[in-house]
């Protein structure tokens, strides 16, 4: 079974915070992706990777960068948390981006920032 | 501009028959996926059609009409743990993942 863990369920910070989420994933994916979801809105697409040491910008990527030093491993990072980067996060892993890769998820970080 | 619709919220009886429906305008098509997130929990992979028609996989089923930019996930005899939001995303010409803003089912005894 594919596995994708998150460094953290819930994170609580406050505004101007640097913020670290880091997921990791154990079936040798290629590609890598960030989501929020919030109410009412699909998820959003942050960043992907398709390899290491690359990387996509998604839908929504200001305010965000990530990091892909090893393949296993892809954080998102917020240089300066703001209270509308309130939400849930998801990372997600496939093995490739053709039609029929299934998108693996993390259980997502619920964050909060004050 | 792209875009999948899907009803906000669903009820339905346990052990009854419920049709989740997704239509979606995106430029392109290379499939579409179904996916099941409970309340608190990731999304988790429930099925993907490509060719027009019904794939069928125990209880859920999807069907497919590429013409018609439709998709239906169909659920039977409805379980309390089938309680949860049911995720429609199609992937575009460029292989990117559309998603919908998901379809909450609540089921009652």
């Amino acid at each position: 079974d594919v596995k994708v863990t998150q460094s953290s369920r819930y994170l609580v910070k406050r505004t101007g915070e640097k913020v670290f989420l880091e997921c990791v994933q154990d079936m040798d994916h290629e590609n890598m992706f960030w989501y929020r979801q919030d109410p009412g809105l699909g998820l959003r697409l942050i960043y992907f990777s398709y390899d290491v040491k690359m990387k996509e910008k998604g839908d929504i990527p200001e305010g965000y960068s990530v990091s892909r030093e090893k393949k296993e491993r892809f954080s998102l990072i917020l240089e300066s948390a703001s209270t509308n980067q309130t939400s849930m996060y998801l990372c997600a892993s496939a093995r490739g981006t053709g039609d029929t890769d299934t998108q693996y998820f993390g259980p997502g970080t619920r964050l909060t920032v004050l | 501009g792209q875009n999948i619709d899907q009803p906000t919220e669903m009820t339905a009886t346990e052990g009854a028959i419920v049709q989740i429906n997704c239509t979606y305008q995106t430029s392109g098509f290379n499939g579409l996926f179904w996916y099941q997130q409970h309340a608190g929990e990731a999304p988790t992979f429930l099925s993907y059609n490509v060719l027009d028609g019904l794939e069928e996989k125990g209880r859920f089923s999807s069907f497919l009409s590429r013409s018609k930019g439709y998709s239906y996930l169909l659920l039977k005899e409805l379980q309390m743990k089938d309680s949860a939001s049911y995720l429609c995303a199609v992937t575009d010409s460029n292989y990117q993942l559309i998603w919908g803003a998901g379809t909450k089912l609540i089921i009652k005894p």
